[in-house]
């Protein structure tokens, strides 16, 4: 099995700023690499997909890079609604694990 | 509108079977694989396996193969997810989702509200 590491598991961060959340993969994935973000009570909601690609909807502040096993997700000017919890997940093979998760909240 | 309709919230005790849904809308059930991902406040986000409702092929995660019986109905548009003897373990919240895919990028685009389980004596 293919091991997810996100870091860091929780950072606190100003309406305005900007933010890097990181996910290392325990093997080479490619770029078969997606984000999803999670708000408290509510179903994960897809943000990009092949380590890069915004999915439709997605405001443009939010940004995915990397290949191999080292990804991140940058979010360029943080608004109120993207206080949330960040899961990463590998789609290269079976089983298709998450990520543990970053959450980030509001300094 | 694609729509993912989970069933409600169950209690069980430790040993009993459990059966719940994910009624979808809005697509073609039968071309898009469906997913099931588990989460617990301690273990995050597991993926369980997923199934293509038009061939009922269905592939688990090793954690789960064994645990869980994911199946489909066609006719009423509707995956499931059954345990024939609970255990307190499986106390969480499920998710079904549908499985995307572009230039063998796969990715649940779209989700069920959640169900809660709860396994308790």
């Amino acid at each position: 099995d293919i091991q997810m590491t996100q870091s860091p598991s929780s950072l606190s961060a100003s309406i305005g700023d900007g933010v890097t959340i990181t996910c290392r993969a325990s093997q080479s994935i490619s770029t078969y690499l997606n984000w999803y973000q999670q708000k408290p009570g509510k179903a994960p909601k897809l943000l990009i997909f092949a380590a890069s690609s915004l999915q439709s909807g997605v405001p443009s502040r939010f940004s995915g890079s990397g290949s191999g096993t080292d990804f991140t997700l940058t979010i360029s000017s943080l608004q109120p609604e993207d206080f949330a919890t960040y899961y990463c997940q590998q789609s290269y093979s079976t089983p298709r694990r998450f990520g543990q998760g970053t959450k980030l909240e509001i300094k | 509108e694609v729509q993912l309709v989970q069933s409600g919230a169950e209690v069980k005790k430790p040993g009993e079977s459990l059966k719940i849904s994910c009624k979808v809308s809005g697509y073609t059930f039968s071309t898009y694989w469906i997913g099931w991902v588990r989460q617990t406040p301690g273990k995050g986000l597991e993926w369980m396996g997923v199934i293509y409702p038009g061939d009922s092929d269905t592939r688990y995660s090793p954690s789960f193969q064994g645990q869980v019986t994911i199946s489909a109905d066609k006719s009423i548009s509707t995956a499931y997810l059954q345990w024939s003897s609970l255990k307190a373990s499986d106390t969480a919240i499920y998710y079904c989702a549908r499985r995307d895919g572009y230039s063998g990028y796969l990715y649940f685009d779209y989700w069920g509200q959640g169900t809660l389980v709860t396994v308790s004596s």
